[in-house]
């Protein structure tokens, strides 16, 4: 069974602090994929990242990085100097190599609002 | 389409009737997946769609809840009988290939449903 848990509901933060969003995933498989997406209140889940577990390089984009760690199975999504339109639902995804449908599994999603 | 197209955005309907939810996935996307997301709470799988067939149709929470997918293109999904705990957003998503884990899913903005 797979399993994705963002323990955080919901994060209030001031603009321009930095802000680090948890996800933890329980996975069997050695192959697997590690998705973040951003739901504004406009309701469409915007793709973010992907992440395969064969690469555990870290990756900065923007305001953004991912810190994918195997040994503790963490996928943590930082965002530098947030800004007001950073306020959204954070999800973060599983999709495993075995049972062949590779359905994603979300997480329970982080709120984070920004403050001006 | 350049995107994921959901119809109708909002649905006001009476308990007790049968509402359609349908999806436009990305052109020359084989895969589509039906998620639902009640208030506050995250994505639950419905059914997923490889072409016209499902291989997978564990979600649907019911018998009154049915989906079907014709020309490998639009989706259909029909809730009969609607119930108030079926309000809910009912999201949906295509990839490009359903049988790879890889494939990042992208979502619609999603069908507000609210039952009366």
């Amino acid at each position: 069974a797979q399993k994705v848990t963002q323990a955080q509901t919901e994060i209030s933060v001031v603009e321009k602090e930095d802000v680090t969003l948890d996800c933890v995933y329980e996975t069997r498989d050695t192959t697997y994929y590690l998705f973040w997406y951003k739901q504004p209140p406009s309701g469409e889940l915007v793709f973010l990242i992907r992440r395969n577990s064969f690469d555990e390089q870290n990756e900065i984009s923007g305001r953004y990085s991912w810190n994918f760690q195997k040994s503790t199975s963490s996928f943590n999504f930082t965002i530098t100097a947030s800004q007001v339109v950073d306020s959204a639902v954070y999800f973060c995804a599983l999709v495993t190599a075995s049972g062949g449908s590779y359905i994603p599994t979300f997480g329970r999603g982080t709120s984070l609002i920004v403050h001006p | 389409g350049a995107g994921v197209s959901q119809s109708p955005s909002n649905k006001v309907t009476e308990k007790g009737k049968d509402v359609e939810l349908r999806c436009d996935p990305i052109s020359g996307h084989t895969a589509l997946y039906w998620y639902r997301q009640s208030l506050g709470q995250g994505l639950e799988f419905l059914i997923y769609f490889q072409g016209n067939s499902a291989p997978d149709k564990s979600g649907l929470p019911s018998d009154r809840f049915s989906a079907e997918r014709t020309g490998g293109s639009v989706s259909t999904l029909t809730i009969q009988r609607t119930q108030q705990e079926d309000s809910a957003v009912y999201l949906c998503a295509s990839s490009l290939k359903g049988n790879r884990p890889g494939n990042t899913i992208y979502f619609g903005e999603g069908s507000w449903l609210t039952v009366v």
